[in-house]
């Protein structure tokens, strides 16, 4: 069946360090990908997107590529800041329909000043 | 502006005793998500709605029931809350038209406690 693999955390990084969260996926076809970020206390917010191979998703500073070759769509950011840190779930729809959502279980980003 | 709101965002109760939690959309979204999340795990689909259709999800336990008499209010029932019963519920709707038709929408979500 349909799953999502996460590198597990907490990932531990300085202020302006190069981030790497490593998702891999299996899925039966080829079904858009996504990151959401999650914040002490709230919700889930969608970070980023790709719909289909080799695109590339990409918003505040965060990036990631749909690679098919691979089964990836590992969350890349440059220089990381304190505000960053918070819970990241990689995620893809589930075949079936209603685009439900099958999450990674999650890695935990700590940054420190 | 909050498109999925959750109310309340912290709820306390007693071991047994009914609960309900309350979720509203301003989007009009079709499809809505209840989710329950443990502590340092991945959201887990309780059920869906596309409109007023209900769709449970198979190891959802009987304790969890919910309503959504029209588009933008969904409620989450607990019936007989349980220890195990304390966690995030997260509520959420699925996009609709470009670009956002394949996205979730989440709430800030309503922390139970049970006692």
């Amino acid at each position: 069946g349909d799953s999502v693999t996460q590198m597990e955390g907490p990932v531990t990084l300085s202020e302006e360090a190069f981030l790497t969260i490593n998702c891999t996926y299996t899925a039966t076809g080829y079904p858009s990908l996504f990151w959401y970020v999650q914040y002490p206390g709230e919700g889930l917010q969608l970070l980023l997107k790709a719909t289909k191979a080799d695109d590339k998703g990409s918003n505040k500073g965060f990036e990631a590529t749909y690679r098919k070759e691979t089964t990836s769509f590992h969350l890349e950011k440059g220089s990381v800041q304190v505000s960053d840190s918070a819970v990241y779930f990689c995620a893809l729809p589930r075949s079936g329909g209603y685009n439900k959502l099958i999450f990674g279980a999650g890695t935990r980003l700590a940054v420190h000043p | 502006d909050a498109m999925v709101i959750q109310n309340p965002r912290y709820q306390v109760t007693q071991f047994g005793k009914p609960v309900t939690l309350s979720c509203s959309q301003t989007l009009n979204h079709n499809v809505m998500y209840w989710y329950q999340q443990k502590s340092s795990q991945a959201p887990k689909l309780l059920f869906h709605y596309y409109d007023k259709d209900f769709n449970n999800e198979a190891d959802t336990p009987d304790n969890f029931q919910s309503r959504r008499p029209n588009t933008s209010f969904c409620f989450l029932d607990i019936r007989s809350p349980g220890l195990g019963d304390a966690a995030m519920y997260l509520c959420a709707t699925k996009g609709s038209g470009t670009p956002s038709y394949n996205e979730q929408f989440f709430g800030p979500g309503t922390r139970l406690t049970v006692l």
